[in-house]
């Protein structure tokens, strides 16, 4: 069954704390991307890549680390750092080299820091 | 900058009853336009591509149009259904290099479709 898969579907942390979000993908993509969602507002770019070890800050990559070393594999680290982590966490893939780009999206990880 | 607009914000409808919803953009140089749906606490599904040449596409009882003069997109639901309550999503791509990220999200038109 090909697809992405993120871990976990829920997810809660005491401020302070580092987490990471898992997220796996078997479609042969080459690139990924973390994106983040708040309520009434459009999905924003965190960080993506185009290939193993390599990867480029979106738009509000601040408080974020992530690591590329497996094609498969593209983990997303929330910091202390980042300011209001509550949020839900969605992680996609697509392949490069075609016209169209289509973003496939994994079910998400709602994140809650309290 | 480039921007996507979605209206309405939110909508209510019947079942059984058609609605449209709207996607107006400033990207530019556009490349092409995508409609997702996303429902609730899961991730968004594409429903249709609009390229620069395409007017209509249907894929089922949704039909997106595109008018790349005006910079309007619609998605039209015909005999709407329970199950199509869910956020609707414009996702405009500009021309960009191989390989950058040109992508540029509206915020989404939440459907609700009632008994």
């Amino acid at each position: 069954d090909g697809g992405i898969t993120q871990s976990p579907k829920y997810l809660f942390r005491k401020e302070g704390q580092n987490v990471t979000l898992s997220c796996e993908q078997n479609l042969n993509h080459d690139a990924m991307y973390w994106y983040r969602q708040d309520p009434g507002q459009g999905l924003r770019l965190i960080y993506y890549s185009q290939i193993v070890n390599d990867f480029q800050k979106g738009d509000i990559a601040e408080g974020y680390s992530v690591s590329r070393e497996k094609k498969e594999s593209f983990p997303l680290t929330v910091t202390s750092a980042q300011k209001n982590p509550t949020a839900f966490y969605l992680c996609a893939s697509s392949m490069m080299g075609l016209a169209g780009y289509e973003q496939y999206f994994g079910p998400g990880t709602r994140l809650t820091v309290t | 900058k480039n921007q996507v607009e979605q209206s309405p914000q939110s909508l209510i409808i019947l079942e059984g009853k058609n609605c449209t919803l709207q996607c107006n953009y400033t990207v530019s140089p556009f490349s092409n336009l995508r409609w997702y749906k996303q429902d609730t606490g899961r991730g968004p599904v594409s429903l249709t591509i609009m390229t620069f040449s395409e007017n209509t596409k249907s894929n089922g009882r949704y039909t997106a149009t595109l008018d790349a003069d005006t910079k309007q997109s619609s998605l039209h639901i015909t005999a709407s259904q329970l199950s199509d309550s869910a956020s609707y999503i414009c996702v405009v791509r500009a021309t960009g290099g191989a390989g950058s990220y040109q992508l540029t999200f509206g915020k989404g038109t939440k459907l609700s479709v009632i008994p």
